[in-house]
């Protein structure tokens, strides 16, 4: 079957560094998507990977493994703004992408 | 980056009525566009895959009949909610793949849909 990880939950600090661990299974693979979302809004796309290894833009990174099944973003110099859901969504055989439920990121003064 | 149009943002509607929703690629064409629905709360809900001259793809449990869905070009694609029902109200979402080198997906700003 077809199953994204992802923690629930994380707490971090303004100005810190936080990690956001995926991993999945899917039926093929096609890549890797980042997404952002706050309450009641639509995903912003983040980043996409599609090869092992580490991509970077901006204060946002994100790593994947295709051998682990294990994808992570990181994200630098945390902001206020940065409080939101953080979707993992691989893309499969089909070019479907699985969703998650999502990381919620609580950020504190 | 790419710009996919949704509208309307809100609506309120009266049980029994029909609510259309349009999605729009405004500077790339979309052959393949999504529709989604998801619940306070919870993660995204893929309704139907939309294909542009063809009939949609509606995934399991999701009534086609009640869900109409209509791609008639690259740029555009229509979610119907027919007889409308309080149970129907949720924030329904559509992204428009772009294709390339580097595939992406792309989401409209969303409607949320209140039946009273």
């Amino acid at each position: 079957g077809q199953n994204i990880d992802q923690p629930t939950e994380m707490t971090a600090t303004e100005g810190a560094i936080v990690q956001i661990n995926c991993t999945y299974q899917t039926s093929g693979f096609n890549g890797l998507f980042w997404y952002q979302q706050h309450a009641g809004e639509a995903p912003t796309f983040l980043s996409y990977n599609v090869l092992d290894g580490l991509e970077e833009k901006g204060r946002f990174s994100s790593f994947l493994s295709r051998s682990k099944g294990y994808s992570y973003l990181l994200l630098k110099e945390l902001q206020m703004k940065d409080s939101a859901s953080y979707l993992c969504a691989p893309m499969d055989s089909n070019y479907q992408l699985i969703w998650g439920a999502g990381t919620k990121l609580i950020i504190k003064p | 980056g790419a710009v996919v149009s949704q509208h309307p943002s809100w609506v309120i509607c009266k049980s029994g009525t029909s609510v259309k929703i349009e999605c729009r690629s405004l500077d790339f064409q979309a052959t393949t566009m999504f529709w989604y629905r998801q619940f306070p709360k919870q993660s995204l809900m893929l309704m139907a895959t939309s294909n542009e001259g063809s009939k949609a793809t509606y995934e399991q449990g999701v009534e086609k009949d009640k869900f109409l869905i209509n791609h008639a070009s690259l740029t555009l694609s229509t979610l119907t909610v027919t007889s409308a029902h309080p149970e129907d109200s949720s924030f329904y979402i559509c992204s428009a793949r772009q294709g390339g080198e580097h595939e992406k997906l792309f989401f409209g700003s969303g409607t949320q849909l209140s039946v009273l």
